[in-house]
């Protein structure tokens, strides 16, 4: 099975606020990843969290991360039209810096 | 921040030939990788291009089919050899950036086998 997991799918309202969550399996992970996708286009990277903390901010964007449940979610305040991407979660391993992805969640944001 | 460039773009070739993809950093990287991500899925890890040293190839894929090389700390080449259309894919370069905690991905490169 995949060692990251994400819903694939998630509409919501302009101005609302989007949470993507993902799980992973890898305790070792030093660092998680959220990338984002339009359509052809190449990955934007647009966060990652070092895997002592709990919570980043960067202005519209939180990331949560619950350590002990291998759980990660990205949340975006104020969702806007050009948010509708295709968001990625990834883990590094810290040995050989490699990313493993998740299947990517498609944001859809309707008017 | 990485700025990563990748040639060609795009391309469409006939099945049985080969593409080599060209990769190049604005700065010296000890980690480079390419990642291969077919229709509507997402990323798959194909190798650790490493300088001096042959690839390191994962899982299902192999160096006759994948060729790789990485002749200094700031270029590397893909090759996709004897295509078929399973091949159609984006092939992405990366690079591990140690002092900025991140990776950063190359714009891509489309690849269309008829």
């Amino acid at each position: 099975g995949e060692d990251v997991e994400q819903s694939l799918f998630l509409s919501v309202r302009e101005g609302d606020s989007s949470v993507i969550n993902c799980t992973y399996t890898d305790s070792s992970s030093t660092y998680l990843y959220w990338y984002k996708q339009e359509p052809g286009a190449g990955l934007q990277l647009l966060t990652y969290i070092f895997s002592n903390m709990d919570m980043k901010q960067d202005q519209r964007l939180t990331v949560l991360l619950n350590k002990k449940d291998k759980h990660l979610s990205l949340r975006i305040a104020d969702t806007q039209t050009g948010d509708s991407a295709i968001y990625f979660c990834a883990e590094i391993r810290s040995n050989d810096y490699k990313l493993s992805f998740g299947a990517g969640t498609t944001v859809t944001v309707r008017a | 921040s990485a700025v990563i460039s990748q040639k060609p773009s795009r391309d469409i070739c006939q099945r049985g030939t080969s593409l080599t993809i060209q990769c190049q950093v604005d700065s010296q990287v000890t980690m480079m990788f390419w990642y291969r991500q077919q229709p509507g899925q997402s990323l798959t890890l194909i190798a650790t291009a490493n300088q001096g040293s042959e690839a390191t190839y994962e899982s299902g894929f192999v160096i006759d089919k994948f060729p790789i090389s990485r002749p200094n700390l700031t270029f590397s080449t893909l090759t996709v050899s004897n295509m078929s259309p399973e091949d159609s894919s984006i092939y992405l370069c990366s690079v591990f950036k140690g002092d900025q905690e991140t990776q950063y991905f190359g714009p891509g490169t489309r690849l269309l086998v008829l």
